[in-house]
C-alpha cells in the first residue's frame, strides 16, 4: 500500500519560499511508470495542479506558477519536495502530494497539510 | 489551458435517488477524464478513471461516461455515505485541469 505524507511549516511570510517535502512508503519515487504531483486547494476551493516530476527527472509545472515553483526528488530519502517562491495570500492553502498512474490519474493522495501565507 | 465545467454546482437528493453530475471540456479531451470524490477535510479519492473504469475497490454504485467534450457521472442509488464534493480532471492536455466540485447532500 502506497502512502504519502506531507510535511513542511504550516506559517510562511509574505515573499518568502514556501518549502514542502512529501515521504514516499510502499513504493518508490525512483520507479517508472509514475509521476509525483503537487496539487492545492485554497479554503473552501477547488483543486488546482501546480506540477510533476517524473522518475527520470523531467519536470513540468503549471504555466500559472511556472516561475515560482520547483518540484525535485530525494531517492536516498524517498521523498519529493516543493518550492514555491514570492509566495502571497492567494498561496494560502491545502497542499496535497499525489501519485499519477498513467498519464494523468491520481492514484494515492497524501492527507493534505496547510499552509498558510501571513505576516 | 482546457477548461471544465460541472453541473449542477451542488444538489440535494433523497437516499436511494439517482444522481447525475455532468462535466464539459472546453475542447476535444478523448476519454482522458477522471471523478474524484472529496469529504470534508479529507484527500481526493479516484472514483473513474478514463471516463468510464470503476477505480479498483470502488462501489459500483459509481459509473461514469462520454467522450470528447461531454460527460456524466452517476450515482444509482444515494447512500449517506456519498455526501461529498465530486471533481472531474482531464488530462489529455498538460496543465492537468479539474473542474468546479458539484457538492451532493441527502435532502
Amino acid at each position: 500500500q502506497v502512502q504519502l505524507q506531507e510535511s513542511g511549516p504550516g506559517l510562511v511570510k509574505p515573499s518568502q519560499t514556501l518549502s514542502l517535502t512529501c515521504a514516499v512508503s510502499g513504493g518508490s519515487v525512483s520507479s517508472g511508470g509514475y509521476s509525483w504531483n503537487w496539487i492545492r486547494q485554497p479554503p473552501g476551493k477547488g483543486l488546482e495542479w501546480i506540477g510533476y516530476i517524473y522518475y527520470s527527472g523531467h519536470t513540468y509545472y503549471n504555466p500559472s506558477l511556472k516561475r515560482r515553483v520547483a518540484i525535485s526528488t530525494d531517492t536516498s530519502k524517498n521523498h519529493f519536495s516543493l518550492k514555491l517562491t514570492s509566495v502571497t495570500a492567494a498561496d494560502t492553502a491545502v497542499y496535497f502530494c499525489v501519485r499519477g498512474y498513467g498519464s494523468g490519474r491520481f492514484d494515492y493522495w497524501g492527507q493534505g497539510t496547510l499552509a498558510t501565507v501571513s505576516s | 489551458d482546457i477548461q471544465m465545467t460541472q453541473s449542477p454546482s451542488s444538489l440535494s437528493a433523497s437516499v436511494g435517488d439517482r444522481v447525475t453530475i455532468t462535466c464539459q471540456a472546453s475542447q476535444d479531451i478523448k476519454n482522458y477524464l477522471n471523478w474524484y470524490q472529496q469529504k470534508p477535510g479529507k484527500a481526493p479519492n479516484l472514483l473513474i478513471y478514463d471516463a468510464s473504469n470503476l477505480e479498483t475497490g470502488v462501489s459500483s454504485r459509481f459509473s461514469g461516461s462520454g467522450s470528447g467534450t461531454d460527460f456524466s457521472f452517476t450515482i444509482s442509488s444515494l447512500q449517506p455515505e456519498d455526501i461529498a464534493t465530486y471533481y472531474c480532471q482531464q488530462y489529455n492536455n498538460l496543465p492537468f485541469t479539474f473542474g468546479p466540485g458539484t457538492k451532493v447532500d441527502i435532502k
